[in-house]
């Protein structure tokens, strides 16, 4: 099966500063990954996507980037703000989705 | 967007009773529900997956006469924790998936058994 990694497991940032989360998967045959945000009490909320065709997607401050080679997928937020402090989970979906262990990201104002 | 909502949010209950938890799609039909457990500061764990109408199927190690759960609707599935204990007590998650569409999630059950 699918085994994905997620990196770093914390991550402490300045207000204004960029962060990256970064995901290795496995299986070749996994053709879409998403990111999710999960803040404390709550689900995780979809924050953006890419599938195995396109090798990287901006929606405005937040950017994917996906080598397949590699198979690895990186997510990047710019111009980071407090209310971007979350849980971010990596996923990749093969017959099933596979998640990564979550990175918790503190922006400190 | 695409809509799951989850209820109840918070549960508490004692030792020994039974538990539904409520995962419905507002605003697209979920052909595919997953249900997931999460411990604290963990990653999602899938515990089973359910096609409408269909028999759902679990993961090694879940035990389905525990955790019951009914795909009866494109919109609703249920779970149902039986007979719960102390060790059932987590945070559930539903999340719904329709064709061609991606993963969506509900926003969580916290189930506190005493």
């Amino acid at each position: 099966g699918e085994n994905v990694e997620q990196h770093p497991s914390t991550l402490s940032v300045q207000e204004g500063d960029s962060a990256v989360i970064k995901c290795t998967y496995s299986d070749s045959a996994s053709n879409y990954f998403p990111w999710y945000k999960q803040e404390l009490g709550k689900g995780p909320q979809l924050i953006i996507d890419i599938r195995s065709n396109v090798g990287e997607k901006k929606d405005q401050r937040i950017a994917v980037t996906l080598n397949k080679t590699a198979k690895h997928f990186s997510l990047h937020i710019t111009e980071t703000q407090p209310e971007d402090s979350a849980v971010y989970f990596c996923a990749a979906l093969g017959n099933q989705f596979y998640f990564g262990t979550g990175t918790s990201l503190t922006v400190i104002p | 967007g695409a809509v799951v909502s989850q209820h109840p949010s918070w549960v508490i209950c004692k030792s020994g009773t039974s538990v539904k938890i409520e995962c419905r799609s507002l605003d697209f039909q979920a052909t595919t529900m997953f249900w997931y457990r999460q411990f604290p500061k963990q990653s999602l764990m899938l515990m089973a997956t359910s096609n409408e109408g269909s028999k759902a199927t679990y993961e090694q190690g879940v035990e389905k006469d525990k955790f019951l759960i009914n795909h009866a609707s494109l919109t609703l599935s249920t779970l149902t924790v039986t007979s719960a204990h102390p060790e059932d007590s987590s945070f559930y998650i539903c999340s719904g998936k329709g064709s061609g569409q991606p993963q969506h999630f509900g926003d969580g059950t916290r189930l506190s058994i005493l």
